[in-house]
């Protein structure tokens, strides 16, 4: 089954404890995103990759790091997770950038 | 600022109405847009995607349409049914920023029976 696979689902965690969150897809897609949800702010995009060691900011990068070493995976890092980064997250990505995109199931992260 | 506005926010129909919801946005030079749903503590699920040289869309019960000039787009719902209970999100890829997704703040559509 094609997919978007995102670990964990929720993660509770304290500040400064470096964290991963793992985004997996099976359909040999070039383009990869990373989004952050918030109530009252809406969907706003963190990293985005168009391909293999092709990564640039979003609109809110600050904070995050993104790796793409392979072209399947894209892991979301925070080397040291503030209580303002407690949001719902969520990875997506597509064929390419224009084209129809699939999102993961999403990462509620709480830090404390 | 390029931005995606939604209106309306909220939206509670009987059953069986067919509905409009819309999306707006700031400036004309696109990509493409793409209506998504999403339901209550789960990912998107992109609905309909409209390439820039694209008027419409239309997969069963839904049609979406873009008009550029305007900077507008609305999907239409046909014969609604309690099972399209979802909020509805477009957004947008301006050309400036062809990697950049904007998303609209979305429509909370309810529709009891």
């Amino acid at each position: 089954e094609a997919q978007v696979t995102q670990n964990p689902r929720y993660l509770i965690t304290v500040t400064g404890k470096k964290l991963t969150v793992t985004c997996s897809q099976n359909m040999n897609h070039e383009y990869m995103s990373w989004y952050r949800q918030d109530p009252g702010l809406g969907l706003r995009q963190i990293y985005y990759s168009m391909n293999v060691e092709v990564t640039d900011k979003g609109d809110v990068p600050e904070g995050y790091k993104v790796s793409r070493k392979e072209k399947r995976n894209f892991p979301l890092i925070l080397e040291s997770p503030s209580p303002n980064q407690t949001s719902l997250y969520f990875c997506a990505s597509s064929w390419r950038y224009n084209e129809k995109l699939f999102f993961g199931s999403g990462t509620q992260l709480s830090v404390l | 600022k390029q931005e995606v506005t939604q209106i309306p926010a909220a939206l509670s129909v009987p059953e069986g109405e067919n509905l409009v919801l819309n999306c707006s946005f700031t400036d004309s030079a696109i990509y493409n847009l793409q209506w998504f749903r999403q339901d209550p503590g789960k990912g998107l699920t992109s609905l309909l995607l409209i390439q820039s040289s694209q008027r419409e869309q239309t997969s069963g019960r839904l049609n979406a349409s873009l008009d550029k000039s305007s900077g507008r787009s609305t999907l239409y719902i046909a014969a609604s049914q309690p099972g399209d209970s979802a909020t509805y999100l477009c957004a947008v890829v301006f050309s400036g920023g062809y990697n950049k997704l904007i998303f609209g703040a979305g429509t909370r559509l309810a529709v009891h029976p």
